[in-house]
């Protein structure tokens, strides 16, 4: 079964740092686009950060230079490291798989994970 | 950046309406488009891509069309199951993506 699975969530102080994961089955991770999306409490989504296949990397001018995606291939596992938390980072992060090839959008996506940025 | 603009952010219908969702691109992004249907507590989930391609397993009450700066999502038939938010999303540009800011589908 083609799934993602999300962890490393929690609360944490301004400024501080997190590690979110991302466990993918079914499919390879490096052979395909991965990116975080994320949502704030009642509000919109917003795209986060994207690896592509081959290792590329961009980031939403929001979290540019804050958060890092990166991925363990020997693990299948993607993740977003969390620099300099502001209390605007707080929001549910979702991992979601992009299959370009196929023109297919953000076609699977990971249960989310709870991040809350406060003293 | 690519604005997505979504009207109306609330519609209230009911169940064997057929209701329309209006998604605008700030600039073309040809047919680059998708409709993900989102529930509390859930992750979105995709319904269609390519503005018009149906997503494998959605059912065919759900259509969609547009390309360059005006799409549209329709839902044929209003089930019980439809009420949510939807959303639509460009992915035109390969390293930034945006959504627009959804709709909810609520009982009327």
């Amino acid at each position: 079964e083609v799934q993602l699975v999300e962890s490393g969530g929690g609360l944490v102080q301004p400024g501080g740092s997190l590690r979110l994961s991302c466990v993918a089955s079914g499919f390879t991770v490096s052979s395909i686009y991965m990116s975080w999306v994320r949502q704030a409490p009642g509000k919109g989504l917003e795209w986060v950060s994207v690896i592509y296949s081959g290792g590329s990397t961009y980031h939403a001018d929001s979290v540019k230079g804050r958060l890092i995606i990166s991925r363990d291939n020997s693990k299948n596992t993607l993740y977003l490291q969390m620099n300099s938390l502001r209390a605007e980072d707080t929001a549910v992060y979702y991992c979601a798989r992009y299959p370009a090839n196929s023109g297919r959008a953000f076609d699977i996506w990971g249960q989310g994970t709870m991040v809350t940025v406060s003293s | 950046d690519i604005q997505m603009t979504q009207s109306p952010s609330t519609l209230s219908a009911s169940v064997g309406d057929r209701v329309t969702i209006t998604c605008r691109a700030s600039q073309s992004i040809s047919s680059w488009l998708a409709w993900y249907q989102q529930k509390p507590g859930k992750a979105p989930k995709l319904l269609i891509y390519k503005a018009s391609s149906l997503e494998s397993g959605v059912p065919s009450r759900f259509s969609a069309s547009g390309s360059g700066t005006e799409f549209t999502l329709t839902i044929s038939s209003l089930q019980p199951d439809d009420f949510a938010t939807y959303y639509c999303q460009q992915y035109n540009n390969y390293f930034t993506w945006t959504f627009g800011q959804g709709t909810k589908v609520e009982i009327k």
